[in-house]
């Protein structure tokens, strides 16, 4: 059971490219999220999905998309990387058990620079 | 506004003196709340949460927290510190009645524990 995985660890890209961050998770969780964490902000919802096939815009989506098209994944995509988003970018996910029991389950979170 | 916060950016104390990190709300009506570690270099992890009942909630390696209504707080507390306690700490909230899926995260407060 390994949980919640991120690819890649580690990422350096140039201004206006694009890449995919890939969250997985073996856990059979309806939700997933993704996040950024930078100095002094703490974590910042950016998109998250509460099934297959649907996703929702979190705090801070502009810049991102996303995708949910099986269970167990969750894409984050960059379609044109700018320095603002140089950023830790954690995936999360939860079980639906209602009632706002929301325990998330971490990834090992992926480290992106944008030169 | 921020609606989760932690007043405490970075707190210093030596092995065994006692911790107490804030953590405040602002919203009003029912939540959930949560307390998660994030150790050097690795992922977060649940420490603890409440959801009713017994306000003052246990969780895992002697750390404790205290559900106050009327000052809307959710204060993190040990007696007695350990080296190992060194991380960051971030309190978050989930509002049951107001989209159940999503968690407010607070800015995080580093610890540091002086052996």
């Amino acid at each position: 059971n390994a949980g919640v995985t991120q690819t890649p660890k580690f990422r350096v890209l140039k201004t206006g490219q694009s890449m995919t961050l890939l969250c997985a998770q073996d856990m059979n969780h309806e939700y997933m999220y993704w996040y950024r964490q930078d100095p002094g902000m703490g974590l910042r919802l950016i998109h998250y999905s509460v099934g297959e096939g649907t996703t929702a815009k979190g705090e801070v989506p502009d810049g991102y998309n996303v995708s949910r098209l099986k269970k167990q994944n969750f894409l984050l995509g960059l379609e044109s990387a700018a320095p603002s988003q140089t950023s830790v970018y954690f995936c999360a996910s939860s079980p639906q058990i209602g009632g706002g029991n929301l325990e998330q389950y971490f990834g090992p979170g992926t480290r992106l620079t944008v030169t | 506004a921020q609606s989760v916060s932690q007043h405490n950016h970075h707190v210093i104390l030596s092995e065994a003196a006692s911790l107490e990190l804030g953590c405040n709300y602002s919203y009003g009506g029912t939540v959930n709340l949560f307390w998660y570690v994030q150790y050097p270099g690795q992922h977060l992890q649940l420490l603890l949460k409440y959801f009713s009942g017994d306000p003052l909630v246990k969780g895992i390696k002697g750390f404790e927290a205290e559900f106050i209504k009327s000052k809307f707080s959710f204060n993190l507390r040990k007696p007695s510190v350990q080296w190992s306690d060194t991380a960051e700490y971030f309190c978050a909230v989930n509002r049951p009645n107001f989209g159940n899926e999503k968690l407010t995260f607070g800015t995080g407060t580093r610890l540091t524990i002086i052996p």
